[in-house]
């Protein structure tokens, strides 16, 4: 039974297009986050939402918006795509006082 | 503010020996400190933690890291390499009290028979 689950696994669309990302987990946590896994393997923290409120919102475009529907989901959201937007995105979860985060298998999204 | 610096973008290994993947942090404030592992086409997973108490601490499949605050490090060894443990390993630090993780640039560990 997969704790974090993301869908699609792989996505590939043509640049000025809008598209979403889904996230589900099944852990019971109240924190979830989108990080962004560039081409050189970097990751870098996107959002965090706490029992559905944006808690951190780093420098990323207003291109991007997460939606929180309830504490178990939190989606992506893309509009206008961009060749730059290349990148495995990967969604997390924790329970805010443990800190340990439990990540999805990540979507693979290209932008051509 | 806090910063991760992993040395080396690659360590090689033979089937075996001893794995040394090594990880400087820096944090304003005392840290908890990760290691994840990532296997190709995979998501990240947590090899093991630091967050308070024994400064020693073990993981899965045999790795342990040791936190050393004077020299602001948490170094992840393995005693014997196995061609299983190849793949992309990220040490993450996050500040007490908030749970955002920074993570290092990552290691590759290759693995030869």
């Amino acid at each position: 039974d997969t704790a974090v689950s993301q869908t699609p696994k792989y996505l590939v669309t043509q640049m000025g297009n809008d598209k979403s990302i889904k996230c589900e987990q099944n852990l019971g946590h109240d924190t979830m986050y989108w990080y962004k896994q560039d081409s050189k393997k970097f990751l870098k923290i996107m959002f965090s939402y706490n029992n559905k409120e944006l808690i951190i919102n780093e420098t990323v475009p207003n291109r991007f918006s997460p939606k929180s529907p309830d504490k178990a989901h939190l989606n992506l959201h893309i509009n206008s795509l961009e060749l730059g937007d290349s990148a495995v995105y990967f969604c997390a979860s924790s329970q805010t006082v443990l800190v340990e985060q439990y990540f999805g298998p990540g979507t693979r999204l290209t932008v051509t | 503010a806090q910063s991760v610096t992993q040395l080396g973008s690659h360590v090689s290994v033979s089937e075996g020996a001893l794995v040394l993947l090594r990880c400087n942090y820096s944090s304003s404030v005392p840290p908890y400190l990760f290691w994840y592992v990532q296997y190709p086409n995979q998501g990240l997973q947590l090899l093991l933690k630091y967050t308070t108490g024994a400064t020693l601490v073990k993981g899965i499949n045999g790795f342990e890291a040791e936190f050393k605050k004077s020299e602001t490090s948490f170094h992840l060894t393995k005693p014997s390499a196995h061609m299983s443990d190849a793949a992309e390993y990220f040490c993450a630090v996050s500040g007490r009290g908030y749970s955002t993780l920074t993570f290092g640039k990552g290691t590759m560990l290759l693995v030869s028979p």
